[in-house]
């Protein structure tokens, strides 16, 4: 069975800092990872994903992801984050054999000083 | 294309009572998803579809839960009878294959008193 853990409930940060949220995973088989994103009153959307080749996947509004192996770890991170950015993060985890479940985290909220 | 619609948006009702839940997929996509998000955590997955037929259910209180998908496209989730505990955003997901990401619907909040 493979779990998420999101150890930051909360990160605040200001605007223009670097931020990283972190994702630790754990599974016996090989792992599909995502990180999905809930903008204030808005639906769960993906933001990146890590299917396989480059660990290092990025999204279109500059955020990006490494995958680790060794460390299990999927950590988001963004070099200067913006007020938009403000929102709760999702990282989820499914395997080559889990016939597409998807388990996700318990969420990170960023949110953004100006 | 259309994303996932979901209905009602809200709903409040008293414990004891039964309510149910309607998902739209997106067109084609075979598989749907229902997670439950209570405030606070990640969604948890109820029951997920692969066309009409039901790939996992693990996690659904079947004493008080049902879900369907009787054509392989729309699905409903019902509640009977709802607990105070029931109180949280229902998500509906579908995907278009195998480990393809998922999107989500705007939910359904549901508030027992």
């Amino acid at each position: 069975a493979q779990s998420v853990t999101q150890l930051d409930s909360q990160v605040p940060v200001f605007e223009e800092a670097p931020v990283e949220l972190r994702c630790n995973y754990s599974s016996s088989v090989s792992v599909y990872l995502f990180w999905y994103v809930q903008y204030p009153n808005q639906g769960l959307q993906l933001l990146l994903k890590y299917l396989s080749g480059s660990t290092l996947v990025e999204s279109i509004n500059g955020f990006e992801a490494e995958f680790n192996k060794s460390q299990t770890s999927f950590h988001l991170r963004k070099p200067s984050v913006h007020i938009s950015d403000t929102a709760e993060y999702f990282c989820a985890v499914t395997s080559y054999s889990s016939a597409s479940k998807i388990i996700f985290g318990s969420g990170t909220r960023l949110s953004i000083r100006p | 294309e259309a994303g996932v619609a979901q209905s009602p948006r809200y709903k409040i009702i008293e414990k004891r009572q039964s309510v149910a839940f309607w998902c739209n997929p997106i067109s084609g996509h075979a598989t749907l998803y229902w997670y439950q998000q209570i405030l606070g955590q990640g969604p948890k997955l109820l029951i997920q579809f692969q066309n009409n037929g039901v790939v996992d259910d693990s996690q659904l209180p079947k004493d008080r839960f049902s879900a369907e998908r009787l054509k392989g496209v729309d699905s409903t989730l019902k509640i009977q009878p709802a607990k105070l505990e029931d109180s949280a955003v229902y998500l509906c997901a579908s995907s278009g294959g195998y480990n393809s990401p998922l999107h989500f619907g705007n939910g359904t909040r549901l508030t027992v008193t």
